[in-house]
């Protein structure tokens, strides 16, 4: 069964830096690209961007270029979404995804992680 | 970027009616290549992450409910659920990914009347 299980919560203040992870079990982890997408409390989603764990090949999208990093751990099968200066308007629910069976980065997203809720707040 | 513009905004539906959610695209997402559309439908409870229901416009994902149907191509397509379910309550989002940035409509919201 594939799962993706995100890290828990987290509280923190502006100017911290972050890490949040997502887990992948019950498939080849560096065959499919996996993605990040916030959500803003009560609004839309919104696709940050893609990694495909095998090359690290990463594409973001311009709205969230330069401002987070997003990376892999190919040998515990975990993907990253990094911050290294926080503001408060990061605080929203971050969402990891894996892509369906497609060639190539341009794909449906099959399977979501639960959410990890991040706070940022002086 | 393409722009994905869903219709309506919120949609209120009686039980075991048929709801239909409509989703234009800024420009084309069907792929001369392979001629697939290259659009999904998503389904959103509260409290919950996004689940995948529809993808290349009317592929239905496994385990989602016959009632759930896509159609359309090119620039307009629809998400037409029969026999509204209690259970289907939720935010509806279409989402292109013919071309990155990957986008999302901005959701509809679907209540029981």
């Amino acid at each position: 069964e594939v799962q993706l299980v995100q890290s828990r919560a987290e509280v923190k203040k502006p100017g911290e830096s972050l890490k949040i992870s997502c887990k992948g079990s019950g498939y080849n982890f560096n065959r499919f690209w996996i993605g990040w997408v916030r959500q803003m409390s009560g609004k839309g989603l919104e696709w940050m961007g893609i990694i495909y764990p095998e090359d690290s090949d990463t594409r973001y999208s311009p709205s969230f270029q330069g401002q987070v990093t997003i990376s892999v751990d190919r040998s515990n099968s975990i993907a990253y979404l990094q911050w290294s200066s926080l503001k408060a308007s990061d605080t929203a629910m971050y969402y990891c995804a894996r892509q369906g069976f497609c060639s190539g980065g341009n794909c449906y997203w099959g399977y979501w992680g639960q959410g990890s809720p991040v706070t940022v707040s002086s | 970027d393409i722009v994905m513009t869903q219709s309506p905004d919120s949609l209120a539906v009686s039980l075991g009616e048929r709801a239909t959610i409509n989703c234009k695209s800024s420009q084309s997402v069907l792929s001369t290549s392979n001629n697939m559309n290259f659009l999904a439908w998503y389904q959103q409870k509260p409290g919950q992450a996004p689940k995948l229901l529809i993808y290349w416009a009317s592929t239905r994902e496994s385990g989602v409910p016959d009632r759930f149907g896509g159609s359309g191509s090119g620039t307009d397509f629809a998400l037409t659920i029969n026999s509204l379910q209690a259970e289907d309550v939720a935010v509806y989002y279409c989402q292109q990914y013919y071309s990155a940035p990957i986008t999302f409509g901005q959701g509809t919201r679907l209540e029981i009347k």
